[in-house]
């Protein structure tokens, strides 16, 4: 069975703290490795996408990384504006054999102070 | 905004009745997925339509049903509700299925189940 774990649970920065957010997985077939971003009350964003182990994705102050195992969020010099709960997701071929679905793990719940 | 729309935002019912959660894909994207996420399971995978039929089931409840119509808009049924069924429902959609695929996700429906 497809495993995600993420840690920390929660995580509580200083503004221009930075830190990483982690996520292993355990996965047959892994085909590709989703971030995600999720305001209270509202639905998942989408952030990053990667594909093969040492593949690296940024954006403003978001850096993901990929390896076999695991991947990281690195967060550099966040803001408050940054607090937001991170989900990865992991996709393989459903046993239905037609699509790739994704298994979520339970996120990271960042919350930066100014 | 992410282009997709899900209709209501609230619910609020008694236990053993239906509802209908509507959802409306972005344009030009074929499949539209079904999560619901509760705060002890995180974001589970419910059932996948692509162009109208089923393409994936993961872990939906045979009390729930889906469907994709003609214009790609999509319905999830849940009858003979349960005070467990109260959570956050979430409709994405993709161009398809495939690996590389991002999903988008809509707000949301909150079911409070009374």
């Amino acid at each position: 069975e497809d495993q995600v774990t993420q840690s920390p649970e929660a995580l509580r920065l200083q503004e221009g703290e930075s830190s990483s957010l982690n996520c292993s997985y355990t996965v047959s077939g892994l085909r590709g490795l989703f971030w995600y971003r999720q305001d209270p009350g509202k639905g998942p964003e989408f952030l990053f996408t990667l594909y093969s182990a040492g593949e690296e994705k940024e954006k403003e102050r978001l850096k993901a990384t990929l390896t076999k195992k695991e991947s990281f969020l690195h967060i550099t010099a966040p803001k408050p504006e940054d607090s937001a709960t991170y989900l990865c997701a992991v996709t393989r071929l459903h046993a239905s054999g037609g699509s790739y679905i994704p298994t979520f793990g339970r996120g990271t719940s960042l919350i930066v102070h100014p | 905004d992410s282009g997709v729309t899900q209709t209501p935002k609230h619910l609020i019912t008694a236990t053993g009745q239906r509802v209908t959660l509507r959802c409306s894909p972005r344009s030009g994207d074929l499949s539209v997925y079904w999560y619901q996420q509760s705060l002890d399971q995180g974001l589970q995978f419910l059932i996948q339509y692509y162009n109208g039929e089923e393409r994936a089931k993961g872990n939906i409840l045979e009390r729930f049903s889906a469907q994709q119509f003609p214009d790609l808009h999509s319905e999830l049924n849940l009858s003979s509700l349960e005070l467990g069924d109260s959570a956050l429902y979430f409709c994405a959609s993709s161009v398809d299925g495939g690996s590389k695929n991002i999903q988008y996700f809509g707000a949301g429906t909150r079911l409070s189940v009374l």
